[in-house]
């Protein structure tokens, strides 16, 4: 079945390192989301890639799409404490109904 | 405008008991999803539901589980004679038709 999958599983980084979270999905995708989680809390919605080779910029966060819609990637520069937390990505399911395929999602700590 | 809300926030059942999981979406919002999460590891479909339709229960296990979303009210996950497996956060999502999902707080279930 449909998969995606995250690299790292965990990462842990000194405070002001920069952090990248890689995702690769089994098909192509129409577009893809992040979330992150803090610890004990819930998915909160970051952003949307929809576009072959699109990149984003929020802040320190940048995410990309690759060129075949299969892969995209998430980069932190010079984390801060406030970045930790559970980074997943997901892509829509190959049925089409709108559900969400999440990869395993990469936690990142990051020690003052 | 207040976000998904979900019931309890955290619920503790005996094996063989049931399990009642309440969600409400944000106002406007007519599509809702459920997802589980183990302990360390991503979030898992489990369903689709607009109101009073199921659209897509690809990843509800074929027992004990059930779901609705009826034309007043939350929405509810059911949770038949739980067993300790069933141990989990079960987190609610909303969106507008084809968008990115907001999520609730989550209910974490344990089963002792």
């Amino acid at each position: 079945g449909q998969q995606v999958m995250q690299i790292p599983q965990y990462q842990h980084v000194q405070e002001g390192e920069d952090f990248t979270t890689y995702c690769n999905s089994s098909t192509t995708l129409s577009n893809i989301q992040w979330y992150k989680q803090r610890p004990g809390g819930h998915p909160v919605f970051l952003i949307q890639l929809v576009k072959s080779g699109e990149v984003k910029k929020q802040k320190r966060l940048t995410f990309q799409f690759g060129e075949a819609k299969k892969n995209s990637s998430l980069h932190i520069t010079a984390t801060q404490t406030t970045d930790v937390g559970t980074y997943f990505c997901a892509g829509p399911g190959s049925s089409n109904t709108g559900k969400l395929i999440f990869g395993q999602g990469t936690t990142l700590q990051v020690k003052p | 405008n207040a976000g998904v809300m979900q019931n309890p926030r955290h619920l503790v059942r005996r094996r063989g008991q049931e399990a009642r999981l309440r969600c409400s979406p944000m106002k406007g919002h007519s599509h809702v999803y459920w997802y589980r999460q183990l302990p360390e590891e991503g979030l898992k479909f489990m369903v689709y539901l607009q109101k009073e339709n199921i659209i897509d229960e690809s990843g509800m296990p074929k027992e004990r589980f059930s779901a609705e979303f009826p034309k007043e009210g939350p929405s509810i996950l059911r949770i038949q004679q739980v067993v300790r497996g069933d141990s989990a956060a079960y987190f609610c999502a909303s969106s507008p038709p084809w968008d990115e999902q907001y999520f609730g707080p989550g209910t974490r279930l344990t089963v002792t």
